[in-house]
C-alpha cells in the first residue's frame, strides 16, 4: 500500500542550526502538507503546497519556515535558524489530485528536538 | 475558521468493552478524518467520512453533516486500542485540516 514516508525519524540540533525535514508523498498525489505537534498538544497546519508553491500557511509559518519540492519525489521543510520552541513532532502529509480537500496521508513523523 | 471539539478527553474502559468518541465541528466541511496517534507517535487513517457511515471491523463512524458532528464507535474494545484519536475538519476553500484536541483512550486487560 503506497504510503507518505519520512527522514529522519528523530533529529536532534543546536538552537541556531538549520535542519532540513525531507518527506517522499504518495507518488500520484498533488497536494502536500506540513503540520507539527508540540509534545501532548493537538496537531497544527503549517503549510500546503499545490503546483510547485504555497497555497496556504498558518501563522506559524514564518520567514523561518520554507518548503521546496526539489525533484519529482522529495518534499522539505526548512527551519532557518531553530529555536527551542521549534521542538516538536513534523508530519508530512499528501492528497490526491483530483480535488481539494480529498483524503490526508499523513507519514509517520519526524522528531525534532532543539537543544 | 472551523472550530473542532472532541469528547470525552479522556477515556479509560476494560477490555472488552464498547465505546463512542465524538466530534463536534463550528461550520459546514468538505472532509473529516478520523486518526488514530499509536505510543510512537505515528498518526494512522482510521476513516475519511465527511458524511455518512463507514465500518472497518470492530470501528466504525458516522458523520452528520447538517447538524455538525461526527462520533467513532470502538466495539469490543483492546488494549492495542490505547493512544489518542483526533478528528480533523477541513472546510470549504481551504487546504487545511483543523484537528481536535483527541481523546485518550486507555483499555486495560
Amino acid at each position: 500500500e503506497p504510503e507518505v514516508t519520512q527522514t529522519p525519524s528523530h533529529q536532534v540540533t543546536q538552537m541556531g542550526q538549520e535542519v532540513i525535514l525531507r518527506c517522499v508523498p504518495i507518488s500520484n498525489h498533488l497536494y502536500f502538507y506540513w503540520y507539527r505537534q508540540i509534545l501532548g498538544q493537538k496537531v497544527e497546519f503549517l503549510v500546503s503546497f499545490y503546483n510547485n508553491e504555497i497555497s496556504e500557511k498558518s501563522e506559524i509559518f514564518d520567514d523561518q519556515f520554507s518548503v521546496e519540492r526539489p525533484d519529482g519525489s522529495n518534499f522539505t521543510l526548512k527551519i532557518r535558524s531553530t529555536k527551542l520552541e521549534d521542538s516538536a513532532m513534523y508530519f508530512c502529509a499528501s492528497s490526491a489530485p483530483w480535488t481539494r480537500n480529498t483524503e490526508a496521508f499523513f507519514g509517520q513523523g519526524t522528531r525534532l528536538t532543539v537543544v | 475558521g472551523i472550530q473542532v471539539e472532541q469528547s470525552p478527553p479522556d477515556l479509560i474502559l476494560q477490555e472488552g468493552a464498547n465505546s463512542t468518541l465524538r466530534c463536534n465541528f463550528s461550520d459546514s466541511v468538505n472532509n473529516l478524518q478520523w486518526f488514530h496517534q499509536n505510543p510512537w507517535g505515528q498518526l494512522i487513517n482510521l476513516f475519511y467520512i465527511p458524511s455518512g457511515t463507514k465500518q472497518n471491523g470492530r470501528l466504525s463512524a458516522t458523520t452528520v453533516a447538517t447538524e455538525r458532528y461526527s462520533l467513532l464507535y470502538i466495539s469490543s474494545s483492546q488494549t492495542t486500542d490505547s493512544g489518542v484519536y483526533f478528528c480533523a475538519a477541513g472546510g470549504r476553500n481551504t487546504d487545511k485540516l483543523i484537528f481536535g484536541t483527541g481523546t485518550r483512550l486507555q483499555v486495560f486487560p
